[in-house]
């Protein structure tokens, strides 16, 4: 069962628009990550978070903002979205370095579609 | 520049029969290697994961091997079954960073 949290599933929506894609995790992980997958492509990190007010650009360049009022909420906004945006963006939580799994737990993901 | 990477985009296999799914890597200071599997439609889901001190790890149906010699981890399934069919990633961490790099995907798919 997921307890990590992605709404909404699929979004299509016209170029221009603001849009906020929500992310929520139940289990008081510290560290957060968004990530933008193409399909059957690689996982490319656009932004991270270790903490409540602590937020840091990826790997990949992005327009994309997010935010970290919250341990649960981390939720990734674009201001006015372009075709060149469509794609699926997964958000997952970690507790690294506690436990014995250092591994992310995903969400299942928002497919964006700007037309 | 540094990265995670799959020899092989797909791989096709029939039921019953043994798969394996490999994985180059680069950076020598990677400490940590994570396989995900990744049905359509949903996130990636934690299959197995291997320190750099080991060079083998069992889990149910599934072995991972790490050779840091030549930098390579694969992922041995045996007895593959349909539900087995979906995209394998191998993702890694270096040191203290806690952020994951993964690499390119393998469709894994099994033949009836």
């Amino acid at each position: 069962e997921a307890d990590i949290y992605q709404t909404p599933r699929y979004l299509v929506i016209g170029t221009g628009k603001k849009i906020t894609l929500e992310c929520s995790q139940t289990m008081g992980h510290d560290k957060m990550y968004w990530y933008q997958q193409d399909p059957g492509m690689e996982l490319h990190l656009i932004h991270y978070s270790y903490g409540v007010n602590s937020t840091e650009k990826g790997d990949l360049s992005s327009e994309s903002t997010v935010s970290r009022i919250r341990t649960e909420h981390f939720p990734l906004t674009l201001e006015s979205a372009r075709p060149s945006h469509t794609s699926q963006y997964l958000c997952a939580s970690s507790e690294f370095p506690q436990g014995d799994n250092y591994g992310y737990t995903f969400g299942s993901g928002t497919r964006l579609t700007v037309v | 520049g540094e990265s995670v990477g799959l020899h092989l985009p797909t791989l096709s296999v029939q039921e019953g029969d043994n798969s394996i799914i490999n994985c180059a890597y680069s950076n020598s200071a990677s400490d940590y290697f994570i396989w995900y599997k990744q049905e359509s439609g949903k996130g990636p889901q934690f299959i197995i994961d291997i320190r750099s001190n080991m060079d083998k790890r069992q889990g149910q149906r599934v072995t991972v091997l790490l050779n840091k010699t030549v930098k390579h981890l694969s992922l041995q399934i045996a007895a593959t079954q349909p539900g087995d069919s979906a995209v394998y990633f191998c993702a890694e961490k270096k040191g203290s960073n806690y952020k994951l790099t993964f690499g390119k995907g393998t469709l894994l798919t099994v033949n009836p």
